[in-house]
């Protein structure tokens, strides 16, 4: 069965650090692969996305993240974190079963900066 | 404006009070979904539509039940809320091709607390 795990339940860092979170997946098929953001009190705001190509991919805020297949993961990366970047961040993986866009969800890290 | 908007966004009931949430999109998709979070275990699908009058189960279903009437809308219904139902839900829709993923727009959340 497809999952999503992300080993990292809370990071802090300190702003200006750089930042890596860890995504790691199980699917059979070349995934498409998908990073979240959810700040407090917020909805979920796509960061980025894998489909096919390059294996690394530029986001919003300045984010990237790098496929490798040979790992099964797909970790999110930051060189100097901010503040509001403080948030919740979901990895996910979409599977096509049954014809559908089902989204399969990682539980999620936490996020927190220090000044 | 494009959007996914749920109603309400945040709601406080009692155990065994029927409850309706609702989705509508202006897209014209025609997959909908819903979703709950909780803490430590990520989003999980609860049921999904791939088009009028055509709706299935997901991971976690028990206790819900939802309707696809009219394409734009997609509520989810709680007949018998127990606190267990406590939650963050999100409703998601896209379109469907076949043989690849569409990106799919999520509401803002509606947050449930069932006493």
């Amino acid at each position: 069965a497809q999952s999503v795990t992300q080993p990292d339940i809370h990071i802090t860092v300190s702003e200006g650090a750089s930042l890596e979170l860890r995504c790691n997946y199980s699917y059979g098929a070349t995934p498409y692969l998908f990073w979240y953001v959810q700040s407090p009190g917020q909805g979920l705001q796509l960061l980025l996305k894998y489909f096919s190509g390059d294996t690394l991919v530029q986001g919003i805020k300045g984010f990237e993240a790098e496929f490798k297949r040979s790992q099964s993961s797909f970790n999110l990366r930051k060189p100097s974190v901010h503040w509001s970047d403080a948030a919740e961040y979901f990895c996910a993986v979409a599977s096509f079963s049954g014809g559908y866009n089902k989204l399969i969800f990682g539980a999620g890290t936490r996020l927190a900066v220090h000044p | 404006e494009a959007q996914v908007t749920q109603n309400p966004r945040y709601l406080i009931t009692v155990t065994g009070k029927k409850l309706t949430v609702t989705c509508s999109q202006n897209m014209n998709h025609e997959y909908m979904s819903w979703y709950r979070q909780d803490p430590g275990l990520g989003l999980r699908q609860i049921y999904y539509s791939m088009n009028v009058e055509v709706t299935d189960k997901g991971d976690v279903p028990e206790g819900y039940k939802v309707s696809r009437k009219e394409k734009r809308n997609f509520p989810l219904i709680l007949e018998s809320p127990s606190p267990n139902q406590t939650s963050l839900y999100f409703c998601a829709s896209s379109h469907i091709a076949g043989g690849r993923y569409n990106e799919q727009f999520f509401g803002p959340g509606t947050r449930l607390t069932v006493l």
